[in-house]
């Protein structure tokens, strides 16, 4: 079985800039989550699709943050303008849905702001 | 709301010593709880997870955790520890719905032989 896929695994722009990560789940993973990780801590939620519909996003900082699902299937978040404190690792995660069986998480996309 | 606390940043031990990790939970419902680790530049892969049932749960890499609800604890414990397991290791904790996994802050184990 494929796992959660995410790119780029890098990237480095200066601040006001525009960026966006693609995640291409597990097959037939219904949920999907894209987490925010700061150096020295845990990660966060920033938004959870059930298909292509949204299901928690309060933790997402809509002025520059957006995030979309089409089709229920591949996920893109994007950043405009990015300031530095959103330097941190952005992780996908994609879930059957099924309550409690846990996520599997991509590798994760390194976003350094300067 | 969930919450969790990790009271440990930093565990350093020796190589083929036990070790636990601590993790305390705070939930105003019934909760799943789970243990995940991070190895550098990757993601976050499960170790073990509480759902229901026995409160002593097994996983992977020889972890286990103890599910104390009367402590809304659920410490991460090795009987002997590899050089391979230096990493940071997460709890977090979700309610029984479709809710969203709360993490704590991390606990590194550093292993040094």
């Amino acid at each position: 079985e494929a796992g959660v896929a995410q790119s780029p695994r890098y990237k480095i722009i200066e601040k006001r800039q525009s960026v966006a990560f693609w995640c291409n789940p597990i097959s037939g993973h219904a949920t999907l989550y894209w987490y925010q990780q700061i150096l020295g801590q845990g990660p966060k939620l920033l938004i959870q699709f059930q298909n292509n519909g949204v299901v928690d996003d309060s933790q997402l900082p809509k002025d520059r943050f957006s995030a979309e699902r089409l089709k229920g299937v591949d996920s893109t978040l994007k950043i405009q303008p990015a300031k530095l404190e959103d330097s941190a690792v952005y992780l996908c995660a994609s879930s059957l849905g099924d309550r409690g069986y846990g996520y599997t998480f991509g590798s994760g996309t390194r976003l350094t702001v300067v | 709301a969930q919450s969790v606390t990790q009271l440990d940043s930093q565990v350093p031990v020796f190589e083929e010593a036990p070790v636990e990790l601590r993790c305390n939970y705070s939930s105003s419902v019934s909760v799943y709880l789970f243990w995940y680790v991070q190895y550098p530049n990757q993601g976050l892969q499960l170790l073990l997870k509480y759902l229901s049932g026995s409160t002593l749960v097994k996983g992977i890499n020889g972890f286990e955790a103890e599910f104390n609800k009367s402590q809304t604890s659920f410490h991460l414990r090795k009987p002997s520890v590899h050089i391979s397991d230096t990493a940071e290791y997460f709890c977090a904790v979700s309610g029984t719905g479709f809710q969203k996994l709360v993490f704590g802050t991390g606990t590194r184990l550093l292993v040094s032989p």
